[in-house]
């Protein structure tokens, strides 16, 4: 079956400006996960979701981040009012149904913010 | 201190050799343990999870070690197509904590 998609693959903002990062889990994982990559570093815990409730959103930077799963599949991930910080690649990844489960995770949206 | 620690290398090897790579953790109660691997541009892709007893999968061999908190990678007979970035991942269940290391970067040269 499909994998994780994401999208859009690249997005270019403008500093200012809100983005909205889509994630479509594979189908009937209940767990779903965002992870923050800078360039160089390994991937870093954002939010986790099992089934549409946010279970821990310790790991976003700030309240200009914000996540929702409302039906407990597609996931969106949105950042308002972006900075050049911001700038990276934010990954989805989805697991069966534990934390413990395979992550499977989506080919990435790289930001880069202006 | 990080929670996860990897050196970042880079490891540059000739084909055929055995490659090591450690991973250490901060936190005694981190309860789960896996090695990905992360090829450039891509997403990390699952390798293989690590149990206490130790386990293989073809070349590559994973341990986790308690006592001292780390766990290890080994490599054997590199194989050009091995070149990529290990990613180890400890996961503590209480608070949902899910930590990736910096990860460490392999080139087999032919």
């Amino acid at each position: 079956g499909a994998g994780v998609s994401q999208s859009p693959r690249y997005k270019v903002a403008k500093r200012g400006q809100d983005v909205a990062l889509r994630c479509d889990p594979i189908s009937g994982h209940v767990s779903l996960f965002w992870y923050q990559q800078a360039l160089g570093q390994g991937p870093e815990f954002l939010t986790y979701f099992q089934n549409e409730a946010q279970l821990d959103k310790s790991g976003l930077p700030s309240d200009r981040f914000f996540a929702e799963r409302p039906e407990g599949s597609v996931s969106t991930l949105k950042i308002q009012r972006t900075q050049q910080e911001d700038s990276a690649v934010y990954l989805c990844a989805s697991s069966f149904r534990r934390e413990t489960d395979t992550q499977y995770f989506g080919p990435g949206t790289r930001l880069t913010v202006l | 201190r990080k929670e996860v620690e990897q050196d970042p290398g880079p490891f540059n090897v000739p084909e055929g050799a055995t490659v090591a790579f450690n991973c250490t953790y901060s936190n005694s109660a981190s309860q789960s343990f896996f090695w990905y691997r992360q090829d450039c541009r891509k997403e990390p892709k699952l390798l293989m999870s690590v149990y206490s007893s130790g386990n293989e999968d073809g070349r590559f061999t994973a341990q986790l070690n308690r006592a001292s908190q780390y766990i290890s990678l080994l490599i054997r007979d590199s194989k050009l197509s091995d070149s990529a970035t290990y990613l180890c991942v400890v996961i503590r269940f209480t608070g949902n904590q899910f930590y990736f290391g910096t990860g460490t970067s392999l080139t087999v040269i032919p």
